[in-house]
C-alpha cells in the first residue's frame, strides 16, 4: 500500500540553522499539508498547498517557514533560522483529491539546540 | 475557531475491558469528523471518519464511534480491548467544505495491560 515518507527520521541543528524537511506524498495526490506536535501537545496545522501554491497557512507558519515542491515528488519544508521552540515533531500528509482523508507520513523529529 | 477537546489524557485499561474515550469539537457550522490511532514509533492512521449519513460509524480493529449532533461529540467506542490498542488516539475536525486542514485534539493515550 503506498505511504508517505519523510526524510529525515530525526534531525538535530543549531539555533540559526537552516533546516529542510522532506516528504514524498502519495503518488497522484493533490493536495499536501504539514503538520507539527510540540512534546506533549496537540499536532497543530501548519500549512497547506495545492496546485503549486499556499492554499492556507496558520499563524505559525511566519516568514521563517517556506514549502516547496521542487520536481513534483517530493514536498519539503524550509526553516530558514531555526529557534529553540521550533522543536517539535514534523508530519507531512497528502490526500489524493477525491476524499477528505489525510494520510500521513511518519514524522521528522527536530532538535533545536 | 474550530476547536477539538478530548477530556481523557490518559487511560489504563485491562485487557478486554470495554473502551470510551470522549471527544467534543467546536465550529460553527457542518464538520467531517475522524479519528486516528498512532502506535509507538509509527506514523498516524486513520481508525475511522464520518462525513454525513449514519451516525454510527465503524472503522478498523474493532473500533466504532457515534456522532451526537446535539451534544457536538463524536465518542470513540471498543467493546474489548486487547493489548496490541496501546497507542495514542487523536479526535480530529475540518469543516466539510474543501480539503481544508485538520484540527486536532491533545490526543489520548491508551495503555491497555496484559
Amino acid at each position: 500500500e503506498p505511504e508517505v515518507t519523510q526524510t529525515p527520521s530525526h534531525q538535530v541543528t543549531q539555533m540559526g540553522q537552516e533546516v529542510i524537511l522532506r516528504c514524498v506524498p502519495i503518488s497522484n495526490h493533490l493536495y499536501f499539508y504539514w503538520y507539527r506536535q510540540i512534546l506533549g501537545q496537540k499536532v497543530e496545522f501548519l500549512v497547506s498547498f495545492y496546485n503549486n501554491e499556499i492554499s492556507e497557512k496558520s499563524e505559525i507558519f511566519d516568514d521563517q517557514f517556506s514549502v516547496e515542491r521542487p520536481d513534483g515528488s517530493n514536498f519539503t519544508l524550509k526553516i530558514r533560522s531555526t529557534k529553540l521552540e521550533d522543536s517539535a515533531m514534523y508530519f507531512c500528509a497528502s490526500n489524493p483529491g477525491t476524499s477528505y482523508e489525510q494520510y500521513f507520513g511518519p514524522g521528522t523529529r527536530l532538535t533545536v539546540t | 475557531a474550530q476547536s477539538v477537546s478530548q477530556h481523557n489524557h490518559h487511560v489504563i485499561l485491562s485487557e478486554a475491558a470495554s473502551l470510551e474515550l470522549g471527544c467534543n469539537y467546536s465550529y460553527g457550522g457542518t464538520v467531517n469528523l475522524f479519528w486516528y490511532v498512532q502506535y509507538p514509533g509509527q506514523h498516524l492512521q486513520l481508525l475511522l471518519k464520518y462525513f454525513s449519513g449514519d451516525p454510527l460509524v465503524k472503522g478498523i480493529k474493532g473500533f466504532e464511534a457515534e456522532f451526537i449532533k446535539s451534544k457536538f461529540s463524536f465518542n470513540l467506542r471498543k467493546p474489548s480491548v486487547q493489548w496490541s490498542d496501546t497507542a495514542e488516539y487523536f479526535c480530529a475536525v475540518k469543516g466539510d467544505t474543501g480539503f481544508q486542514k485538520l484540527v486536532f485534539g491533545t490526543g489520548t493515550r491508551l495503555l491497555v495491560s496484559p
